[in-house]
């Protein structure tokens, strides 16, 4: 079993929809969790961490259910500058950051 | 530039062999990471360097592979006896503390024909 586990999509929405994707992690003694967004043939970039009781920032929520080992990320009314594929990074005990394989969001007028 | 640099860009090599990819971080950050990235995959995790800590070796995928971190800054990735496998984009990320935001390089494209 993958240490990160991500759907890869591709997800194919319109502008304005609300998009969710999941992210599940197999340690259970994983410290800290974030999302990346890594636009086409480019570097990947702190998008938001995650906290225990949820965060929001603008458009985008992240989630965290420590019980379920399970992460999410929610983007609502979606743009057309959201195109890219999002990964789900956790930090292990021994501070290695792991990334899922991503999830590709594609936005279309 | 204040960002992570690597190099080189590109590399083609014939297989058999040795590569090696620079990493020159951000200055005063004490973590980097190597990863490699496979066309249309995602981050594949190397080695994780923490100061003067010994290094976590556990995702270098066999003993071709090896990195050191001279001083606490600059890192090499060596490939050895390179095989058509290990065409990929390696990624290098520094980050100011262990678990912090990472902040990548541009990578370095290696074609192994």
């Amino acid at each position: 079993r993958k240490e990160v586990e991500q759907d890869p999509g591709p997800f194919n929405v319109p502008e304005g929809a609300t998009v969710a994707f999941n992210c599940t992690y197999s340690n259970s003694a994983s410290q800290s969790f974030f999302w990346y967004r890594q636009d086409c043939r480019k570097e990947p970039k702190l998008l938001m961490s995650v906290y225990s009781s949820g965060n929001e920032d603008g458009r985008f929520t992240a989630q965290l259910n420590r019980a379920s080992q399970y992460i999410s990320l929610l983007i609502r009314d979606s743009k057309l500058s959201d195109s890219a594929t999002y990964l789900c990074v956790v930090r292990g005990n021994n501070n290695d950051m792991r990334f899922g394989a991503g999830t590709r969001l594609t936005v279309k007028p | 530039g204040a960002g992570v640099s690597q190099s080189p860009s590109n590399k083609v090599t014939e297989k058999g062999k040795d590569v090696e990819l620079r990493c020159d971080p951000i200055s005063g950050h004490t973590a980097l990471y190597w990863y490699r990235q496979s066309l249309g995959q995602g981050l594949e995790f190397l080695i994780y360097f923490q100061g003067n800590s010994a290094p976590d070796k556990s995702g270098l995928p066999s003993d071709r592979f090896s990195a050191e971190r001279t001083g606490g800054s600059v890192s090499t990735l060596t490939i050895q006896r390179t095989q058509q496998e290990d065409s990929a984009v390696y990624l290098c990320a520094s980050s100011l503390l262990a678990g912090a935001e990472l902040f990548f390089g541009e990578g370095s494209r290696l074609t192994v024909l």
